[in-house]
């Protein structure tokens, strides 16, 4: 059975600085890959998605990740971090059959708490 | 657009006793699931189904019940409520096409006492 990683289960970082969450996952097919942002209280938003092309993606609010497919890594990297970016981190993995119905079944990394200090 | 309504937001309940978390979605998606999410452990998948009347057992199914007679409902059963169902819940939701965002519900928050 696939399985994600999230090694970090908290981050601080300051306001300004660079960042950089870890995403590891282990299944044999290509996987399609996301990051989700929750807010506490709040649902998931997707941040940016990964199914096939360029391996480095661009999401919202400026976040980056870049798919390693002989790490099987997926991390996400922002240059400089904001304190609205405080929030937890999710790291997704679905995989595709011949149908393209499997992926919505997305297996889910720990999480990673981000902290911003001003 | 409303995308993905789950209801209720918060809820209370008394082991033993039964509910259901209501999920629905205005886009015509033919997927939909239900995740549950507990400290540490990220999203976990309960059930999920890929068009009215198919649905299939997800990661952790057991004590949950689910149904799809429409496409746009997707309700989930708690039979006889535990306190290991105290969790937060979300419905999701996507076009079954490869390259289609999945859309998550803004989650339900249960007790089990």
């Amino acid at each position: 059975a696939q399985s994600v990683t999230q090694p970090d289960i908290h981050i601080t970082v300051s306001e300004g600085a660079s960042l950089e969450l870890r995403c590891n996952y282990s299944y044999g097919a290509t996987p399609y890959l996301f990051w989700y942002v929750q807010s506490p209280g709040q649902g998931l938003q997707l941040l940016l998605k990964y199914f096939s092309g360029d391996t480095l993606v661009q999401g919202i609010k400026g976040f980056e990740a870049e798919f390693k497919r002989s790490q099987s890594s997926f991390n996400l990297r922002k240059p400089s971090v904001h304190w609205s970016d405080a929030a937890e981190y999710f790291c997704a993995v679905g995989f595709a059959n011949a149908g393209g119905t499997s992926y919505g079944k997305l297996t889910f990394g720990q999480g990673t708490i981000l902290t911003v200090h001003p | 657009n409303a995308g993905v309504t789950q209801t209720p937001k918060f809820q209370v309940l008394k082991t033993g006793q039964s509910m259901t978390l209501q999920c629905a979605q205005d886009m015509n998606h033919e997927y939909m699931s239900w995740y549950r999410q507990d400290p540490g452990m990220g999203l976990r998948l309960i059930h999920y189904s890929v068009g009215a009347g198919i649905t299939d057992q997800g990661e952790v199914p057991n004590g949950y019940n689910v149904s799809r007679s429409t496409t746009e409902d997707f309700p989930l059963r708690l039979l006889s409520a535990a306190p290991s169902q105290t969790s937060v819940y979300f419905c999701a939701s996507r076009r079954t096409a490869s390259g289609n965002t999945i859309y998550f519900g803004e989650g339900s928050w249960l007790t089990v006492v």
